[in-house]
């Protein structure tokens, strides 16, 4: 077990629908990063966050925004769901400073968009 | 359920066997990698990482080496087990200017037969 919680672990909707992706980092971790995996891209970097400030930036649709909360806890949210979305979404967090660290990965939640 | 594609190179291997599993990176100013194994229905899980500034180092039963005169990575696994089958992507960390995001190389399916 990672220590990286991610909720819900499926999610099925429909085309143009709006989704939230929840994910708790581990204990002690400032760092939140978000990656999708999709069956013909392998795992792309959409977004991190440190201490609930936005730090980096990959390749995220504009369809597509996250926070980090004071909590620290995260969440990812996809609007205007096209059927291209339907993937694996993977929040991983790391500890401070993130320098050098390894990445440790939550399960995952399985999107379908239909 | 699967969790990567279906256009993996695959390596398999008899049990007892080793395995080694290669890897080639973009970017020459990465200064720290990172091997992870995914099982069908979970995230990553780490295995070992090195830093530029070496170019072997061991866990139990793994042993990554670093070439980075010619970008390549490899993960050596002794005695393979079949609790070894998985996907192994090595991973590279792209430097603190890009908010030490990690990028991900294809993937490679281990199979071990009994």
């Amino acid at each position: 077990d990672s220590g990286v919680t991610q909720t819900p672990k499926h999610l099925i909707t429909a085309t143009g629908q709006r989704v939230t992706l929840r994910c708790s980092p581990r204990s002690g971790d400032l760092s939140v990063y978000w990656y999708q995996q999709s069956l013909d891209q392998g795992l792309q970097f959409l977004i991190q966050y440190y201490n609930g400030e936005e730090r980096a930036k990959g390749n995220i649709l504009e369809r597509f925004s996250a926070q980090q909360f004071p909590d620290l806890h995260s969440e990812l949210n996809l609007s205007s769901l096209e059927l291209g979305d339907s993937a694996l979404y993977f929040c991983a967090s790391s500890p401070d400073p993130p320098d050098n660290s390894p990445l440790h990965f939550g399960n995952g939640t399985r999107l379908t968009v239909t | 359920g699967e969790s990567v594609g279906l256009h993996l190179p695959t390596l398999s291997v008899q049990e007892g066997d080793n395995s080694i599993i290669n890897c080639a990176y973009s970017n020459s100013a990465s200064d720290y990698f990172i091997w992870y194994k995914q099982e069908s229905g979970k995230g990553p899980q780490f295995i070992i990482d090195i830093r530029s500034n070496m170019d072997k180092r061991q866990g139990q039963r793994v042993t990554v080496l670093l070439n980075k005169t010619v970008k390549h990575l490899s993960l050596q696994i002794a005695a393979t087990q079949p609790g070894d089958s998985a996907v192994y992507f090595c991973a590279e960390n792209m430097g603190r200017n890009a908010g030490n995001m990690l990028t991900f190389g294809g993937g490679t399916r281990l199979m071990v037969k009994p």
